[in-house]
């Protein structure tokens, strides 16, 4: 089983529409949690930080379940520009440096 | 501005042939890293470095070797190409260990 994984997609939907994607980790101990953004042959940038209590960004709203092990974005009111690649990354311990984990990504297609 | 550079963008090698990458940093980073990155495989960490002349094995780190000769510069190293390296190369620095990455925009790399 791959540390993290994600749907890879790609998932097609029209403008306005909200989507959600789900990423699980196999580390029960990980303690940081992550969404970065990657467009087409660029380099990834962050979205968000996922907290244990969610958080919201204005369309985006990150989600962390402990207990099943998962970490999830929603995106509201799509837009074109939400067209990419989305990572899930997870730090599986303090200090643990060296592990900072990337899902392979799942991709978005927003179509007007 | 300038973030993280990464030099250079593109690179075509013969197997066998040696190259260094180059990875600098402005932001006064403590850490960097470098990453591959392949088709369904997410990003996986070469080496790493937590300070100016540290330098630590990641999740892939055989065939490549680097440098932190200064707390600016990180230099990943190929001594002999081979196929299986042909690969799409980021960059990043972050300030602490579990905070946000930066990345540089990436080199592509082929080996023939």
């Amino acid at each position: 089983r791959k540390e993290v994984e994600q749907d890879p997609g790609p998932f097609n939907v029209p403008e306005g529409a909200t989507v959600a994607f789900n990423c699980t980790y196999s580390n029960s101990a990980s303690q940081s949690f992550f969404w970065y953004r990657q467009d087409c042959r660029k380099e990834p940038k962050l979205l968000m930080s996922v907290y244990s209590s969610g958080n919201e960004d204005g369309r985006f709203t990150a989600q962390l379940n402990r207990a099943s092990q998962y970490i999830s974005l929603l995106i509201r009111d799509s837009k074109l520009s939400d067209s990419a690649t989305y990572l899930c990354v997870v730090f599986p311990m303090i200090g643990g440096y060296n592990k900072l984990i990337f899902g392979a990504g799942t991709r978005l297609a927003v179509h007007p | 501005n300038a973030g993280v550079t990464q030099t250079p963008k593109f690179r075509v090698l013969k197997t066998g042939q040696s190259m260094t990458l180059l990875c600098a940093q402005d932001m006064n980073h403590e850490y960097m890293y470098w990453y591959r990155q392949d088709p369904g495989m997410g990003l996986r960490l070469i080496h790493y470095s937590v300070g100016e002349g540290t330098t630590a094995k990641g999740e892939v780190p055989d065939g490549y070797n680097v440098s932190r000769l200064k707390k600016q510069n990180f230099l990943l190293g190929l001594e002999s190409a081979a196929p299986s390296q042909t690969s799409v190369y980021f960059c990043a620095s972050s300030s602490q260990a579990n905070e946000k990455l930066f990345f540089g925009s990436g080199t592509q790399l082929s080996v023939l």
